[in-house]
């Protein structure tokens, strides 16, 4: 089946750093893939939508300069947390959504990146 | 290592019905597991999400329960409609990961 992985699977950073997010098909083309956050203890949430070659859409109150997303080819599109503070300490989750091959039009979730911002 | 199986991957019932969906992990060191919804052409919506040490979870039609000892959960959903139809995906966190069920793909027929 489709796979899709992010790197890194953990990431403690010092408040005021940037932390880049990756997040990959392995085995199929995504044109659209979701961010997604969840904070211990609470529901997941979508953050952001993004499509290959194209700005993101947000969610309402999900700060775009401070959630850059980049979807710049079919299977890789990153997350970057600039100038982190603990209360973005979260677990990202994104998920893409191929095109062809059996994945059309179906979401593929990968495992999840848990940052925590000290 | 962590697996999650849901079974049955599709299930087609009448509006009305009361069903259940099924999830199996292999182990039951988890942190929480969550039932989410996803519609074609939608990002995902979270359900249910229960903690290592709760029993169930419940939110309008929707009861999840959780036994860890036997690395399984249900998500029982009553009196369907067919506004129900979608692919139900269950995941556990584990590790500092969430693995996912491959889903079951719901379809209430009015």
């Amino acid at each position: 089946g489709a796979v899709v992985s992010q790197h890194p699977s953990r990431v403690i950073c010092k408040s005021g750093t940037s932390v880049k997010i990756e997040c990959r098909s392995l085995d199929f083309q995504a044109t659209t893939m979701f961010w997604y956050r969840q904070f211990p203890k609470q529901s997941l949430m979508l953050m952001a939508t993004s499509n290959e070659g194209s700005k993101a859409t947000y969610e309402q109150g999900v700060e775009k300069d401070k959630f850059l997303i980049n979807h710049a080819s079919l299977t890789l599109s990153t997350l970057t947390v600039t100038s982190a503070h603990p209360e973005d300490s979260s677990f990202y989750i994104c998920s893409a959504r191929g095109t062809s091959g059996g994945a059309t039009d179906t979401q593929y979730f990968g495992p999840g990146t848990r940052l925590t911002v000290l | 290592k962590q697996e999650v199986t849901q079974i049955p991957a599709a299930l087609s019932v009448p509006e009305g019905e009361n069903l259940v969906l099924n999830c199996s992990f292999t182990d039951s060191a988890i942190y929480n597991l969550q039932w989410f919804r996803q519609d074609p052409g939608k990002g995902l919506t979270s359900l249910l999400l229960i903690q290592s040490s709760q029993r169930e979870q419940t939110s309008g039609r929707l009861n999840a329960s959780l036994d860890k000892s036997s690395g399984r959960s249900t998500l029982y959903i009553a009196a369907s409609q067919p506004g129900d139809s979608a692919t139900y995906l269950c995941a556990v966190s584990s590790n500092y990961q969430l693995i996912w069920g491959a889903g079951t793909k719901l379809i209430i027929k009015p």
